[in-house]
């Protein structure tokens, strides 16, 4: 069955950087996308972005791309994201999450369990 | 500019339906969508997807009593025969070039 198992939680100073992983198994992970997602506490989902996974093409939300790079790792079948220069609102549970085209940024159809990251002093 | 609104509550008694609203704005009634469970304390779920010509397609294991619809810019998420379990945040979303954007979310009480 489909699984993406992120790694785990994660304690932050401001400043520092955050790099989150997400191993993907039973489908092909060439053929889809992977979207990074947040959701801040009490809060809504807010899209990060999307890399695929077939061609290493990103998409970047326009508020973090100055922060932020998604990579893949084909030979593992694992995405990963990296938030630099934390600070204290970007305390959340970041999701990784299938994107059902490996070309373009489309359809979220597979979750991952999501990883919390916590920024503080 | 493309906006998704949803109602931020909706309540609906134990075995009863509910009907989920997620508007489209203006000049974007074309745009498909996905709808997406939050139970409490738990990561998002895909439900289904739902295109603007009524055809639409389920996630996995997802019950019958989820359905959708649409009219105009409107979509609709229906939950029929309520259980417990329903009680969630439920999230629509939409997709184009280069984006996502995820409506505000409703969350659902069960009665």
């Amino acid at each position: 069955q489909v699984q993406l198992v992120q790694s785990g939680a994660e304690v932050k100073k401001p400043g520092a950087s955050v790099k989150v992983s997400c191993k993907a198994s039973g489908y092909t992970f060439t053929r889809y996308g992977i979207n990074w997602v947040r959701q801040a506490p009490g809060k809504g989902l807010e899209w990060m972005g999307w890399i695929s996974a077939y061609n290493g093409n990103k998409n970047y939300a326009q508020k973090l791309q100055d922060r932020v790079t998604m990579t893949t790792d084909t030979s593992t079948s694992t995405a990963y994201m990296e938030l630099r220069s934390l600070r204290s609102d970007d305390t959340a549970v970041y999701y990784c999450a299938r994107g059902d085209n490996p070309y373009i940024v489309a359809m979220i159809d597979f979750w991952g369990q999501g990883t919390p990251v916590t920024v503080s002093s | 500019q493309l906006v998704l609104t949803q109602s931020p509550s909706a309540s609906a008694s134990l075995g009863a339906s509910v009907n989920l609203t997620c508007t489209l704005s203006s000049g974007h009634s074309s745009y498909a969508i996905a709808w997406h469970q939050q139970q409490p304390e738990k990561g998002p779920r895909y439900l289904m997807k739902f295109n603007s010509d009524g055809s639409h397609n389920k996630g996995d294991g997802i019950p019958d009593r989820f359905s959708g619809s649409s009219s105009g810019a409107e979509r609709y998420l229906t939950i029929s025969s309520l259980q417990s379990e329903d009680e969630a945040d439920y999230y629509c979303q939409t997709w184009g070039t280069g984006f996502v954007l995820f409506g505000g979310g409703t969350k659902l009480t069960v009665l």
